[in-house]
């Protein structure tokens, strides 16, 4: 059973570009939630989508967004990047309404430069 | 409110026990768990426990609650230099249907031969 599965696994972006970074679930997961991670701020929520709806959402501006498409892949986007966006950015997949089990992709080293 | 709290750095000699604490301030929360993350990787789920329980037992790990001081420890029995990564509490409650980890600091454990 493959686990979940992130792409870009590094990006290098400028600022004010903008970057869409995906996730796979694991197959028959449908909530998908993500996590910024600097050594500042440590690990923060950023939003959860299941079947397609965002049901919670963090305290990040509104530069940050993200959907859900009908397979459970989500992907998330950040425009207008700034410095401070430089960070790990974890995907998590959990079975169902509850987060029973949620298991973590490697994630996406994302550089804005 | 949600504040996860734990120490930064705990060193042990290989072979000894680990005690990795955490205590946690949601009275709400269902579920409570440890991950583990090793440099440039994502993090991999070690254990939970449900709130209603004292006590998870899993191999090397041992998960400990007391939901009157909302304490929660991990203990890895004869902890081995393959134990050295940065260890993360993290606790869910619920927040109208979604899901949300709230996450610690995390613990850095280093194993000295």
């Amino acid at each position: 059973k493959a686990g979940v599965t992130q792409t870009p696994r590094y990006l290098i972006k400028t600022r004010g570009q903008q970057v869409t970074l995906s996730c796979s679930p694991i197959s028959g997961h449908r909530s998908v939630s993500w996590y910024q991670q600097t050594p500042g701020q440590g690990l923060q929520f950023l939003f959860e989508y299941f079947s397609e709806t965002q049901r919670n959402k963090g305290n990040f501006p509104g530069r940050f967004s993200g959907r859900q498409f009908s397979n459970s892949r989500s992907e998330m986007n950040v425009s207008t990047l700034e410095l401070g966006d430089s960070a790990l950015y974890l995907c998590a997949s959990s079975p169902d309404s509850w987060n029973t089990e949620a298991f973590f992709g490697q994630g996406t080293r994302l550089t804005v430069v | 409110g949600e504040d996860v709290e734990q120490s930064l750095f705990l060193s042990v000699r290989e072979g000894d026990s680990s005690v990795i604490n955490c205590t946690y301030t949601d009275s709400s929360s269902t579920y409570l768990y440890w991950y583990k993350q090793e440099p440039g990787a994502g993090l991999q789920l070690l254990t939970y426990i449900f709130s209603n329980m004292d006590m998870k037992q899993d191999q090397r790990l041992t998960v400990l609650l007391n939901k009157k001081d909302k304490h929660l420890s991990l203990r890895i029995a004869d902890t081995q230099t393959g134990d050295s990564a940065i260890y993360f509490c993290a606790e869910f409650a619920p927040t109208g249907g979604g899901n949300k980890l709230t996450f610690g600091t995390g613990t850095q454990l280093k194993v000295e031969l």
